[in-house]
């Protein structure tokens, strides 16, 4: 039971590239979520997906895209690369929806924007 | 403008004292809060929370607060140790919202052996 993975660990990026973060469970939840981590700030909420073909916007969606075609993925996509979007990028899924369902983090993707 | 705050960036504590850590919210709206762990290079793990409905939730040496009047919550770590060194997260979520969840800026906390 790997948990919450996360690909790549570290990436550097230019201006204007696209790529995607890949997030994968294997606890069978059904949300999954995307947070950004800036320092001094705590961490924000991007997209999340409350089950498979499901997406909504969180508090700082600009410049993302996500999809869930599978329970398992759910990967983010910066579609051109910001210096704005450096962060560290975690991805998170629970069982359910509900505030009470733990959520679980993966170890994060540490992101330059040169 | 951030709904959670927590205006101590870093704390350290000798071990075998209190350590304790406050998060302060501004949403009425919040009913639910936790405290997260998070420890270098890894992604924050869950410690601890509490429904508005309590004011005190205990498990084993941690300890939340909920003082819904001063929209204040601490958590209180009894007996400190040196694994507890780590930066810690208070969240916060209101229920209609599901699991969106608005972190505070954390605390480094150094436990000194």
């Amino acid at each position: 039971n790997a948990g919450v993975t996360q690909t790549p660990k570290f990436q550097v990026l230019k201006t204007g590239q696209s790529m995607t973060l890949q997030c994968a469970q294997d606890m069978n939840h059904e949300y999954m979520s995307w947070y950004r981590q800036d320092p001094g700030m705590g961490l924000r909420l991007i997209h999340y997906s409350v089950g498979a073909g499901i997406t909504d916007q969180g508090e700082v969606p600009n410049g993302y895209n996500v999809s869930r075609s599978t329970t398992e993925d759910f990967p983010l996509r910066l579609l051109s690369a910001a210096p704005s979007q450096t962060s560290v990028y975690f991805c998170a899924s629970s069982y359910l929806a509900r505030s009470t369902d733990t959520q679980y983090f993966g170890p994060g993707t540490r992101l330059t924007v040169l | 403008d951030q709904q959670v705050k927590q205006n101590s960036p870093s704390l350290s504590v000798q071990e075998g004292r209190i350590s304790i850590l406050n998060c302060d919210y501004t949403n009425s709206m919040f009913d639910y809060f936790l405290w997260y762990k998070k420890y270098p290079a890894e992604g924050p793990t869950f410690l601890i929370s509490i429904s508005s409905i309590k004011d005190k939730n205990e498990d084993g040496r941690f300890t939340v607060f909920l003082n819904k009047s001063a929209k204040h919550l601490s958590l209180h770590i009894v007996p400190s140790q040196p694994g507890d060194s780590a930066v810690y997260f208070c969240a916060a979520s209101a229920e209609d919202n599901f699991n969106k969840f608005y972190f505070g800026s954390g605390t480094k906390l150094n436990v000194k052996p």
